[in-house]
């Protein structure tokens, strides 16, 4: 059964403090990983796409990273505004396109 | 680039009626749209997938006569909860993928997520 865990379950930081989400997965014929955002009462918003093994994607303070069996979505000096629970989504391809999703890691970043 | 909408973002209804949710995508064609249902502090749930001009693909325990999909264009897909129940209520999330959004971050095979419609059945 494709599987996806995120850890932590939570996370509170101090701003300007920076750390690392984790997101291990065992997904049959896994074509790749995506990172969401998702602030309380809407949609996830899309962060990143990552393919393969030893890729890399930034955006701001955020850097998502990948391995053959996880990911890591580094935040860097991270300030109130990235407050928010962060999904990962493993992605199987071709006819058996559908995402498995983490429970997501909810971030507090404390001013 | 990229952007679901979904209407309405809240609804109330009585027991037993039927309400109809609506998703765009804005400024891409959606060859497949999902259906997703999320409750407190957990994940999202797949619940249908669903092709232009097709039937949907119901995941495994969604009652398909109960939750009714059309995705009649590339830009709209329509979920109706019919004879809802209390226990119908709940965040129901639609994402797109599809064409035109190749040259995006996110690629062809990414999933944009709407905002969300917060159902409340009395």
């Amino acid at each position: 059964e494709d599987q996806v865990t995120q850890s932590p379950e939570a996370l509170r930081l101090q701003e300007g403090e920076s750390s690392s989400l984790n997101c291990s997965y065992t997904v049959s014929g896994l074509r790749g990983l995506f990172w969401y955002r998702q602030d309380p009462g809407k949609g996830p918003e899309f962060l990143f796409t990552l393919y393969s093994a030893g890729e890399e994607k930034e955006k701001e303070r955020l850097k998502a990273t990948l391995t053959k069996k996880e990911s890591f979505l580094h935040i860097t000096a991270p300030k109130p505004e990235d407050s928010a629970t962060y999904l990962c989504a493993g992605f199987s391809g071709g006819s058996n396109y559908k995402l498995t999703f983490g429970k997501g890691t909810l971030l507090t970043v404390n001013p | 680039g990229a952007v679901v909408s979904q209407h309405p973002s809240r609804v109330i209804c009585k027991s037993g009626t039927s309400v109809k949710i609506e998703c765009r995508s804005l400024d891409f064609q959606a060859t497949t749209m999902f259906w997703y249902r999320q409750f407190p502090k957990q994940s999202l749930m797949l619940m249908a997938t669903s092709n232009e001009g097709s039937k949907a693909t119901y995941e495994q325990g969604v009652e398909k006569d109960k939750f009714l999909i059309n995705h009649a264009s590339l830009t709209l897909s329509t979920l109706t909860v019919t004879s809802a129940h209390p226990e119908d209520s709940s965040f129901y999330i639609c994402s797109a993928r599809g064409g035109g959004v190749g040259l995006l971050a996110g690629g062809a095979e990414t999933q944009y997520f709407g905002p969300g419609t917060r159902l409340l059945v009395l």
